[in-house]
């Protein structure tokens, strides 16, 4: 069965450093969503990426997150400058079709530990 | 403020035991509602959706209700497995006026398995 994958697994940086986390969505799929998960807590939406361009965000999705997808395949997150409140599980995922009714697929998660 | 709430916040059963978990929101306008099943340090796994106008959907040992005119749904897991044990969350999405593209998660019944 086609999968989310997600580049890396888990990561620790020091704080004020930039990330990128890594998501290749599955081939067909035209959406694609970052989401995070604080330890403990619930998952959180933070974005939706549709036609090349962000069609919802969240107050979490500040200045210092983007999107993009560079190229046919990989849609990748950017932290310029990480804070410690930004060590998370992040989840990608995508879905054929927008969210009304359609599955949608994540990722196993890149965790990121700020430091 | 779309919210998802989940009861119980845990639960412990007998392996071969059915289980039902519940789950209440508040979103506008409502457009379709998920079951995910998280293992712990895992992406989310689809089990279910359900629009509206269905009141139930099955998937294996999982079967889905809805009540859109209380906002309820429940989970019910027949002749649970030890494999069964992770988080199961209740997960929502609105209608395009209310936030189309994102969807709400409860923060999810942990359930044990126990022989």
């Amino acid at each position: 069965e086609p999968e989310v994958t997600q580049t890396p697994s888990h990561q620790v940086t020091q704080m004020g450093q930039e990330v990128i986390l890594r998501c290749v969505p599955i081939s067909n799929h035209l959406y694609f969503y970052w989401y995070r998960q604080i330890l403990g807590q619930k998952v959180e939406f933070l974005v939706s990426f549709y036609n090349n361009e962000i069609s919802e965000k969240s107050e979490i999705f500040d200045d210092q997150f983007s999107v993009e997808r560079p190229d046919g395949s990989n849609f990748t997150l950017k932290i310029r400058s990480t804070k410690l409140e930004d060590s998370a599980m992040y989840f990608c995922a995508s879905s054929r079709q927008g969210v009304a009714g359609n599955t949608i697929y994540f990722g196993e998660g890149s965790w990121l530990t700020v430091v | 403020k779309n919210q998802v709430e989940q009861s119980p916040q845990s639960l412990i059963i007998l392996e071969g035991k059915n289980c039902t978990l519940q789950c209440n929101y508040t979103v506008s306008p409502f457009s379709n509602l998920r079951w995910y099943k998280q293992d712990t340090g895992r992406g989310p796994v689809s089990l279910t959706i359900m629009t509206f106008s269905e009141n139930t959907k099955s998937n294996g040992r999982y079967t889905a209700t809805l009540d859109a005119d209380t906002k309820q749904s429940s989970l019910h897991i027949t002749a649970s497995q030890l494999s069964d044990s992770a988080s199961y969350i209740c997960v929502v999405s609105a209608g395009k006026r209310g936030g189309g593209n994102k969807l709400t998660f409860g923060t999810g019944t942990q359930l044990k398995v126990e022989l």
